[in-house]
């Protein structure tokens, strides 16, 4: 069973590009969730996504930011007219479906470094 | 909101030695979770340990354990029997699950562990 799935390992943007990070949860994971992690930080909770429904987009950036996890296929993190400060590692984690006994864990990716020239 | 806080940026331990990460976090919740992060220069993110809140017993992991203060809001590890490559970033994160099922993980800045050969 792969883990976590996330491609690029490196992204190298000009200021203005758009970027786009890809996720492949693990195989029965539902749900998604992308961090983020500025260089000497922890890493920051963005959105949680399921099939086709975003939960929680409460740490997205309310511009220039967006996520999907379609039916079919990796969730994307989208981030358009990158500038400088969006240079950072990108994680993402599934899971299964959670009950409220939360017998399950989050596994993360290696995370995307995206770097804006 | 919940916060956590690691107040040791950087930390050295002698190999074969003992050390203590420490950790606190700030939360009006009752039931959550707390982990232990590993993120080596590979960036990868891994599950050291993790401790449920209802559960008075310290988590333990082979030479890896917590000593968990519920009143006191306070969850550090300790490394027995260091070896170099538990040298990595440690990030200590909270999670709460919420009855719609919409969670996160709050992580901390990351203590920085480097075991000295």
């Amino acid at each position: 069973n792969a883990g976590v799935m996330q491609n690029p390992r490196h992204l190298v943007r000009r200021r203005g590009q758009e970027a786009r990070l890809r996720c492949s949860p693990m195989k029965g994971h539902s749900h998604v969730y992308w961090y983020r992690q500025l260089p000497e930080e922890g890493l920051k909770f963005m959105v949680y996504l399921q099939k086709e429904n975003i939960i929680d987009e409460s740490g997205m950036p309310k511009e220039r930011f967006s996520a999907e996890f379609p039916k079919e296929g990796p969730s994307i993190l989208r981030i358009q007219q990158v500038v400088r400060g969006d240079s950072a590692a990108y994680f993402c984690a599934s899971s299964p479906v959670q009950d409220l006994n939360w017998n399950t864990e989050a596994f993360f990716g290696q995370g995307t470094r995206l770097t804006v020239v | 909101a919940q916060t956590v806080t690691q107040s040791q940026p950087e930390m050295s331990v002698q190999e074969a030695e003992t050390v203590t990460l420490s950790c606190t976090y700030d939360t009006s919740e009752n039931n959550y979770y707390l982990f232990w992060y590993k993120q080596p220069p590979s960036r990868q993110m891994i599950l050291v340990i993790r401790q449920e809140a209802y559960k008075q017993q310290n988590a333990t992991e082979n030479r890896f354990s917590v000593n968990f203060q519920k009143a006191a809001k306070s969850f550090s590890l300790k490394i027995s029997d260091s070896q170099l490559g538990d040298t990595a970033m440690y990030f200590c994160a909270f999670m709460k699950l919420s009855t719609s099922g919409t969670y996160k993980y709050i992580f901390g800045t990351g203590t920085r562990l480097k075991v000295l050969a």
